[in-house]
């Protein structure tokens, strides 16, 4: 069975700064998909960033970039010029295969705080 | 907005009773997840349908079961509810496309008195 570990419970950030969140996940599988998805306040759950195994280039969408390291197996989340609105916990999830037909397995979560 | 959405947004019940949750997927979206979000268990899958069909079941309870409607909307119901069952429970649909996203409903919040 597949699990994902985010090791940061809680992590401040400074307005205009760059944090980084760690994500640790243990499979056997080749092929797979890996995502972040951020929970504000509000509860809903917004997917953030997607990377797929087979890709070597890291994933980026405008300030939020990863660092996959698929021999560690670590999926990192850098957030770029944090912005008050990044306030959120954030969810680190791994997906088996390519066909799309299997579901989320999720760490526990970061809570990350960005703060004036 | 997802375009996934769920119904109802809260529910409030009592030990005991059964309530069903409902949800409709994005449009042409034919897959649809249910996850649940405790404080103590974090986020699990319960099950997944596609086009009416279940193809995967994770820790649901025997309590527990589910349906997807022809129209693709889905269904989870919940039944001898115990206090434990108090979570926020999600729908997800999955993208038609090759990065295979589940976009997820804002949920229902369900608390068992």
């Amino acid at each position: 069975a597949q699990t994902v570990t985010q090791s940061q419970p809680e992590m401040s950030v400074q307005e205009a700064e760059t944090v980084t969140l760690s994500c640790t996940y243990d499979t056997s599988e080749s092929n797979y998909y890996l995502f972040w998805y951020k929970q504000p306040p509000s509860r809903q759950m917004i997917l953030v960033i997607r990377q797929e195994a087979y890709k070597q280039q890291n994933a980026t969408e405008n300030r939020f970039s990863v660092n996959f390291q698929k021999a560690a197996k670590s999926f990192s989340l850098k957030i770029s010029d944090s912005q008050l609105g990044d306030t959120a916990m954030y969810f680190c999830a791994f997906m088996k295969g390519y066909s799309g037909n299997t579901p989320l397995v999720f760490g526990k979560g970061t809570r990350l705080s960005v703060i004036a | 907005d997802s375009g996934v959405t769920q119904t109802p947004k809260h529910l409030i019940t009592a030990t005991g009773q059964r309530v069903t949750l409902r949800c409709s997927p994005r449009s042409g979206d034919l897959s649809v997840y249910w996850y649940q979000q405790s404080l103590d268990q974090g986020l699990q899958f319960l099950i997944q349908y596609y086009n009416g069909e279940e193809r995967a079941k994770g820790n649901i309870l025997e309590r527990f079961s589910a349906q997807q409607f022809p129209d693709l909307h889905s269904e989870l119901n919940l039944s001898s509810l115990e206090l434990g069952d108090s979570a926020l429970y999600f729908c997800a649909s999955r993208a038609s496309s090759i990065y295979n996203e589940q976009f997820f409903g804002p949920g229902t919040r369900l608390t068992v008195l």
